[in-house]
């Protein structure tokens, strides 16, 4: 029972460049969700997903673009990548009781 | 408008000990869930406890415990004989069950070192 999974683990790259961050669930759970840990900052929103393609802004979207062709998959994309956006990236699901499950996260540093 | 605080941003107590962590919420809805979430210092993000607003019983899993009080709006976690284990940083988060698109307000967290 796999549950959910991120990759990659780490990553670096450079400022501009495209990254997407993979997320994958085994559970068939209906909302899925994108974080972002700062220190200082707490867990942030970036977007949700309700289903198959229908997602949302969350509280810090600017920047990322997330898909949801598949119920079990909800990549998140950074189109030009920035040093403001290295930080640890969690992805979660969840079901009708509300409880988030998450991923290991995605450390990811922008050079 | 719907809000999570932790006050404790750090306690640190020595093996043993009992530690209570704070957490009081604030919300319009009569129907919401309160968590529970600990990170320990390798980052996963673990689910500890969900209840709802309509059970107010205390839960006790082990060392662990939760006192949930409507009427002081506070969701407390103890943990009791603390262990070096135990060293994390602990979330409290909230959803509201109506428009909340089950999302979760987060408080900031405590971090919790217990020290051998």
């Amino acid at each position: 029972d796999a549950g959910i999974t991120q990759s990659p683990r780490y990553k670096i790259t450079e400022t501009g460049r495209q990254v997407t961050l993979m997320c994958h669930q085994t559970w068939s759970h209906s909302y899925m969700f994108w974080y972002r840990q700062d220190l200082g900052h707490g867990l942030r929103l970036i977007y949700y997903s309700a289903a198959a393609d229908i997602t949302d802004k969350g509280e810090v979207p600017d920047g990322y673009v997330v898909s949801r062709s598949k119920t079990e998959n909800f990549p998140l994309t950074l189109e030009s990548a920035t040093r403001s956006q290295t930080s640890v990236y969690f992805c979660a699901s969840s079901e009708t009781d509300y409880t988030q499950y998450f991923g290991p996260g995605t450390r990811l540093t922008v050079l | 408008a719907q809000k999570v605080t932790q006050a404790q941003t750090e306690i640190s107590v020595v093996e043993k000990e009992d530690v209570t962590l704070d957490c009081v919420y604030e919300t319009r809805d009569t129907t919401y869930y309160l968590f529970w979430y600990k990170q320990p210092p390798s980052g996963e993000l673990v689910f500890l406890i969900r209840r709802n607003s309509f059970d107010e019983q205390n839960e006790i899993s082990g060392r662990y415990s939760w006192n949930f009080q409507k009427s002081t709006s506070s969701f407390n976690f103890t943990i009791t004989a603390s262990q070096v284990v135990d060293s994390a940083v602990y979330f409290c988060a909230l959803s509201e069950a109506v428009d909340s698109n089950y999302q979760l307000i987060w408080g900031a967290g405590t971090k919790l070192i217990i020290k051998p």
